[in-house]
C-alpha cells in the first residue's frame, strides 16, 4: 500500500525550532516529488513547497521562502519541514502529499497524502 | 502568484440535485506544453484532501463519474451531478502552471439540506 506517514503532533514556544517529518512506503520514494501544505485552523490550503527527493531539488512558494526549509533523506524514504524558529502564525496543520501518476504519467497534482502534523506554537 | 477565486464560498444542496462550483484564475493556466494546470480536490470533514480531477476534466482514478469538470484558460467549473450525502466537505481548485508556485482556491464548502 503506497501511503505517506507523518510524525506526531507539536507543541512548541516561540523561538524554539522544529523539524517534523513524512515517511513514504510501498512506492520509489526518489521518483515522486513531495510537498508540504499548510492549514491554518479554519482555514484554507496553502501550498507551501516541493522536493524530488531523487536529486534534493526543491522548490518554495514566495510565501514562504525563507520561512521554512525543505528537505528529504532518500535512505530513509522521508522528506522534512523545518522552521528554525517558530512564531505563534505557524500554528497550522501540515500535510505532506505525494505527486500524483495517472496512466503512468506524472501530475502537477497530488494524490496520496499523510493524515497531517498538528504544529502548535503558544507561550 | 497566481490568485484563485472561487464562487460561491458555500452551497447547501439537497441530495439528488445538482452542485456547481466556479473557479477564476488571475492568469491563463494553459500551458506551452498544451495542458491546462488547474484540478479539484475534495477535503471532507476531518480528513486530508483527495484529488478529484486533473487538467480540468479528467476525472481521477476510483472518482465517481457524477463528478464533472469544465473550462478553459482562466475559467473553471465543477460540476457534481446528483449530490450525495457522502460529497459534503471543502472543495479547492488549484494551478500548477508555475512548478515553484502552486496555489489553491479559496475553498467551497458544500454541505447537505
Amino acid at each position: 500500500e503506497v501511503q505517506l506517514v507523518q510524525s506526531g503532533a507539536e507543541v512548541k514556544k516561540p523561538g524554539e525550532s522544529l523539524k517534523i517529518s513524512c515517511k513514504g512506503s510501498g512506492y520509489s520514494f526518489t521518483s515522486y516529488w513531495i510537498g508540504w501544505v499548510r492549514q491554518m485552523p479554519g482555514k484554507g490550503l496553502e501550498w507551501m513547497g516541493i522536493i524530488y527527493p531523487g536529486d534534493s531539488d526543491t522548490r518554495y512558494s514566495p510565501s514562504f521562502q525563507g520561512q521554512v526549509t525543505i528537505s528529504a533523506d532518500k535512505s530513509i524514504s522521508t522528506a522534512y519541514l523545518q522552521w528554525s524558529s517558530l512564531k505563534a502564525s505557524d500554528t497550522a496543520m501540515y500535510y505532506c502529499a505525494r505527486q500524483a501518476i495517472q496512466v503512468a504519467a506524472p501530475l502537477r497534482a497530488f494524490d496520496i497524502w499523510g493524515q497531517g502534523t498538528m504544529v502548535t506554537v503558544s507561550s | 502568484d497566481i490568485v484563485m477565486t472561487q464562487t460561491p464560498l458555500s452551497l447547501s444542496v439537497t441530495p439528488g440535485q445538482p452542485a456547481s462550483i466556479s473557479c477564476k484564475s488571475s492568469q491563463s493556466l494553459l500551458h506551452s506544453d498544451g495542458k491546462t494546470y488547474l484540478y479539484w480536490y475534495l477535503q471532507k470533514p476531518g480528513q486530508s484532501p483527495q484529488l478529484l480531477i486533473y487538467e480540468v476534466s479528467n476525472r481521477f482514478s476510483g472518482v465517481p463519474d457524477r463528478f464533472s469538470g469544465s473550462g478553459s484558460g482562466t475559467d473553471f467549473t465543477l460540476k457534481i451531478s446528483r449530490v450525495e450525502a457522502e460529497d459534503v466537505g471543502v472543495y479547492y481548485c488549484m494551478q500548477s502552471i508555475q512548478l515553484q508556485a502552486w496555489t489553491f482556491g479559496q475553498g467551497t464548502k458544500v454541505e447537505i439540506k
